[in-house]
């Protein structure tokens, strides 16, 4: 079955460590998106991707790099620099570049710093 | 900027009472709004979309919502509510265009809770 993985479900960093989030695609979509969902605030969103070797800063990108070297993976790096990375973390897929295409999402990477 | 304001942050029903979630949104142009659900733990389920059409969007699980253009408002209902409704949903909008790409703006979400 097609659809989205993320790796792994959670999550442990001590604080100052950069961390990397897997995310893997077998739908054949072109873009790719990284959302952080914290309580009350839904989802926003750090980085996206429209097509390979290209990639856009979302509302909230400080602290956070992406790659996009294959179609199907899109990884986001926690850096040490962002202040609250404690957080729910969903990778999403779309099968064009606009006309909102709806999103497909994974599961979810849950990030506990300490 | 385009925003999206969900009222209610937890709504609790009874199990087979009817429901309605509201969404109000902020967009210049024509909206591309969406409506998901997210159950503990997991990604987020489209539940319906609208582009464009008949205002009133039929979706799965017997969901349905109706766009009001003249109240910026795309208000999710359900007739009659399963225990397994219980859920976090979120309304969503969207720009449109080459230059937006996919990009979505949620709401904060509402937690629905069903009593038995």
């Amino acid at each position: 079955d097609g659809g989205i993985t993320q790796s792994p479900k959670y999550l442990f960093r001590k604080e100052g460590q950069n961390v990397t989030l897997s995310c893997e695609q077998n739908l054949n979509h072109d873009a790719m998106y990284w959302y952080r969902q914290d309580p009350g605030q839904g989802l926003r969103l750090i980085y996206y991707s429209q097509i390979v070797n290209d990639f856009q800063k979302g509302d909230i990108a400080e602290g956070y790099s992406v790659s996009r070297e294959k179609k199907e993976s899109f990884p986001l790096t926690v850096t040490s620099a962002q202040k609250n990375p404690t957080a729910f973390y969903l990778c999403a897929s779309s099968s064009t570049r606009w006309n909102n295409s709806p999103l497909h999402f994974g599961n979810g990477t849950r990030l506990t710093v300490t | 900027a385009q925003s999206v304001t969900q009222p209610d942050i937890h709504i609790t029903v009874s199990e087979g009472a009817s429901l309605e979630l509201r969404c109000n949104y902020s967009y210049g142009a024509t909206p591309y709004l969406f409506w998901y659900v997210q159950s503990p733990g997991q990604g987020l389920q489209l539940l319906l979309k609208y582009f464009s059409g008949d205002t009133l969007v039929q979706g799965i699980k017997g969901f349905e919502a109706e766009f009001k253009r003249s109240q910026s408002s795309f208000n999710l209902r359900k007739p009659s509510v399963h225990w397994s409704d219980a859920a976090e949903y979120f309304c969503a909008v969207g720009a449109g265009g080459e230059a937006a790409g996919n990009k979505l703006t949620f709401g904060g979400g509402t937690r629905v809770l069903v009593k038995p």
